[in-house]
């Protein structure tokens, strides 16, 4: 199936630096890439829509200021969280689907995560 | 508001019986319905799908119902090991994979040996 990475698995910052967490399909081309934050004990809220080329798009309540997406080509999407505080910290998802239309299109392929930990 | 509802936050279940994980919804326009597994610090692991256009679909031990009528579906395990102790989650959506999924919070799946 396909492949979607994320870099780095873990990060760990001080208050107030910023942290760029990359996502990559490996093998596939991925128009979309979501990307999502999961919070303790909660479901996964996504955060964005990012599309190759295209400024994201926004969940309400998440500000884009902060959470910096780029999506510079069809295998990779970034988030860069800026002035990090210890209330980003997260575990945060990407996923990507394919360019492949019919019903398998709507299947998402997640990367593994990045946990973040801001001191 | 919640649009994917999994009501049970956990589970408990012995080896070798079923598991049954249900999950709803209330957007009618949501035609395609999803289940991941997710164990601590990783990413979900898709598991099985269902279109709107079928009301079942299998794949080894795992099975989902689909009731649109109820806005209903289900995922059952059987039998139940103990390595698919993990969090699942019931996830919707629409349209082609352009759009986002909607993901339930989640039911904590404990099999017990």
């Amino acid at each position: 199936g396909a492949v979607v990475s994320q870099h780095p698995s873990r990060v760990i910052c001080k208050s107030g630096t910023s942290v760029k967490i990359e996502c990559r399909s490996l093998d596939f081309q991925a128009t979309t890439m979501f990307w999502y934050r999961q919070f303790p004990k909660k479901s996964l809220m996504l955060m964005a829509t990012s599309n190759e080329g295209s400024k994201a798009t926004y969940e309400q309540g998440v500000e884009k200021d902060k959470f910096l997406i780029n999506h510079a080509s069809l295998t990779l999407s970034t988030l860069t969280v800026t002035s990090a505080h210890p209330e980003d910290s997260s575990f945060y998802i990407c996923s990507a689907s394919t360019l492949a239309g019919g019903p398998s299109s709507n299947e998402q392929f997640f990367g593994p995560g990045t946990r973040l930990t801001v001191l | 508001d919640q649009q994917v509802k999994q009501n049970s936050p956990s589970l408990s279940v012995q080896e070798g019986r079923i598991s049954i994980l249900n999950c709803d919804y209330t957007n009618s326009m949501f035609d395609y319905f999803l289940w991941y597994k997710k164990y601590p610090a990783e990413g979900p692991t898709f598991l099985i799908s269902i279109s709107s256009i079928k009301d079942k679909n299998e794949d080894g031990r795992f099975t989902v119902f689909l009731n649109k009528s109820a806005k209903h579906l289900s995922l059952h395990i059987v039998p139940s090991q103990p390595g698919d102790s993990a969090v699942y989650f019931c996830a919707a959506t629409r349209g082609s994979g352009d759009t986002p999924l909607v993901f339930g919070k989640g039911t904590r799946l404990s099999v017990i040996a």
